[in-house]
């Protein structure tokens, strides 16, 4: 079956603009994760869904951050203002979620270069 | 101190040999482990997942949990070239899912 899946793969754009990036999660899989990695670094939290609520957003650095899942599926992580530091590869895994044992399975991420 | 420590490496290990990959947590409420393996210019690939302490072996892969010491390890035999790629350890418990920040293992042919 198909595996998550990210839009755009890269996206370039400039200092101060608005930047959308989409996430479709495998087919099924109530929980959905966002992250962001930087050279060198292990993934670093955002947010969790589990349907369409955040049930954990304690990751999201500051407003500039937003990120929803309407209808429990596809999920867009929404960035505001954007600034150099936000570059990064950002990340999206979901899971079927079972207690503690939410196996997580990555997409290909989303590489953000803010100029 | 760090929530999960993790020798950045490089690991060297021949082919053939066992590689042992290591890290040590911080948040005792973790109650479950993961591993995951990271090609460069990829994104992370689930290789093992263990919540009892003890060892649970996959093929190749032998992952050890030791919730006491809060370590958990990954035991790679008969690595292969291929098995060269950046190995993040994570769990989940207080917080949701903490990655370490990667050990780079290169297998030499």
């Amino acid at each position: 079956g198909a595996g998550v899946s990210q839009t755009p793969s890269n996206k370039v754009t400039e200092k101060g603009k608005y930047v959308e990036l989409r996430c479709d999660p495998i087919s099924g899989h109530t929980a959905l994760y966002w992250y962001r990695q930087s050279l060198g670094q292990g993934p670093e939290f955002l947010i969790y869904f589990q349907g369409t609520g955040a049930a954990d957003d304690s990751g999201l650095p500051n407003d500039r951050f937003f990120a929803v899942r309407p209808e429990g599926s596809v999920s867009t992580l929404k960035i505001q203002r954007t600034e150099r530091g936000d570059s990064a590869v950002y990340l999206c895994a979901s899971s079927s979620y079972y207690g503690e044992r939410d196996e997580q399975f990555f997409g290909p991420g989303t590489r953000l270069t803010v100029l | 101190q760090k929530e999960v420590e993790q020798n950045s490496g490089p690991l060297s290990v021949p082919e053939g040999a066992i590689a042992s990959l290591n890290c040590t947590y911080s948040d005792r409420v973790s109650q479950s482990f993961f591993w995951y393996r990271q090609y460069s210019g990829k994104s992370p690939e689930l290789i093992m997942s263990i919540y009892s302490n003890g060892d649970k072996e996959d093929g190749r892969f032998t992952a050890q949990l030791n919730k006491a010491s809060q370590y958990v390890s990954l035991l790679i035999r008969d690595s292969q070239p291929s098995d060269s790629a950046t190995y993040l350890c994570g769990f989940s418990g207080t917080y949701k899912y903490i990655f370490g920040t990667g050990t780079r293992l290169k297998v030499l042919a």
